[in-house]
C-alpha cells in the first residue's frame, strides 16, 4: 500500500529564514509526487509536482522540491519565507486519486 | 481558470438524515474526486469518477455513495448521516485519466452532523 508521511506536524520559522518541509513516501514504482498548500480559509493550491527527469523541481511562490529516490523523499524548500507563507502544506502521491500526508502547519513569526 | 464549486460552504444536519453534497466543475474535466479532510489525518479519498455514470471506491467509501449523471457534476451522498461524518469535504477535478494530472480543488463544505 502506498503511503505518505510528513514527520513534522507544526513548524515555526522567522520571516526571512529558510524553510524545509519533509515528506517521505512508500510506493512500489516511480511515483507522481505533489505539494499542495492550503492557506487559512482557502482551497488547496498546487505548488509543484514531480513526474520524472530533473529531480529538483521549481514551483510557484518561490518554492522548490527535491526528489531523492534512495531516501524515498520529496522535501519542499523555500530560501526566504514571507509572512504570507503561513499555511498548511500537504505532500501527496498519485495513484488513482491522491494519497495525502497528514500535513505540516507553518507559522511565520515576525 | 478552472473553477470547481461546491453547493454549500457550511451545512448542519441531524443524525440519520440523507445528505447531498454537490460539486460542479466548468472545464470539461473527465475526472472528479471527493475527499474528506480531518485534523491530523490530511485528506482521504472517498470516491472518484473517470467518466459519466462511472465510479470507483477510494480509501474510505463506507457510509458514502456518489452519483455522476452529467460530466460536470459529481454528487456525494450520505445515506444516513452519522456524527463521525462531521468533517470538511473537498471536491476536485482533473483533465483526462492519468495519475500525473493536477487536481483542482473546490473551497470545501464543512459538514456538521448533530
Amino acid at each position: 500500500a502506498q503511503s505518505v508521511t510528513q514527520p513534522d506536524i507544526h513548524i515555526t520559522v522567522s520571516e526571512g529564514a529558510s524553510l524545509e518541509l519533509r515528506c517521505n513516501y512508500s510506493y512500489g514504482a516511480t511515483p507522481y509526487l505533489f505539494w499542495y498548500v492550503q492557506s487559512p480559509g482557502q482551497g488547496l493550491q498546487l505548488l509543484l509536482k514531480y513526474f520524472s527527469g530533473d529531480t529538483l523541481v521549481q514551483g510557484i511562490k518561490g518554492f522548490e522540491a527535491e526528489f531523492k529516490r534512495s531516501q524515498s523523499s520529496f522535501n519542499l524548500r523555500k530560501p526566504s519565507v514571507h509572512w504570507s507563507d503561513a499555511a498548511e502544506y500537504f505532500c501527496a502521491v498519485a495513484r488513482g486519486g491522491l494519497s495525502f500526508g497528514a500535513g505540516t502547519t507553518v507559522t511565520v513569526r515576525a | 481558470d478552472v473553477k470547481v464549486t461546491q453547493s454549500s460552504r457550511y451545512l448542519v444536519k441531524r443524525t440519520g438524515e440523507k445528505v447531498f453534497l454537490e460539486c460542479v466543475q466548468d472545464m470539461d474535466h473527465e475526472n472528479m474526486f471527493w475527499y474528506r479532510q480531518d485534523p491530523g489525518l490530511g485528506l482521504r479519498l472517498i470516491y472518484f469518477s473517470y467518466d459519466v455514470k462511472m465510479k470507483e471506491k477510494g480509501d474510505i467509501p463506507e457510509g458514502y455513495s456518489v452519483s455522476r449523471e452529467k460530466k460536470e457534476r459529481f454528487s456525494l451522498i450520505l445515506e444516513s448521516a452519522s456524527t463521525n461524518q462531521t468533517s470538511m469535504y473537498l471536491c476536485a477535478s482533473s483533465i483526462v485519466a492519468g495519475d500525473g494530472n493536477e487536481q483542482f480543488f473546490g473551497p470545501g463544505t464543512r459538514l456538521t452532523v448533530l
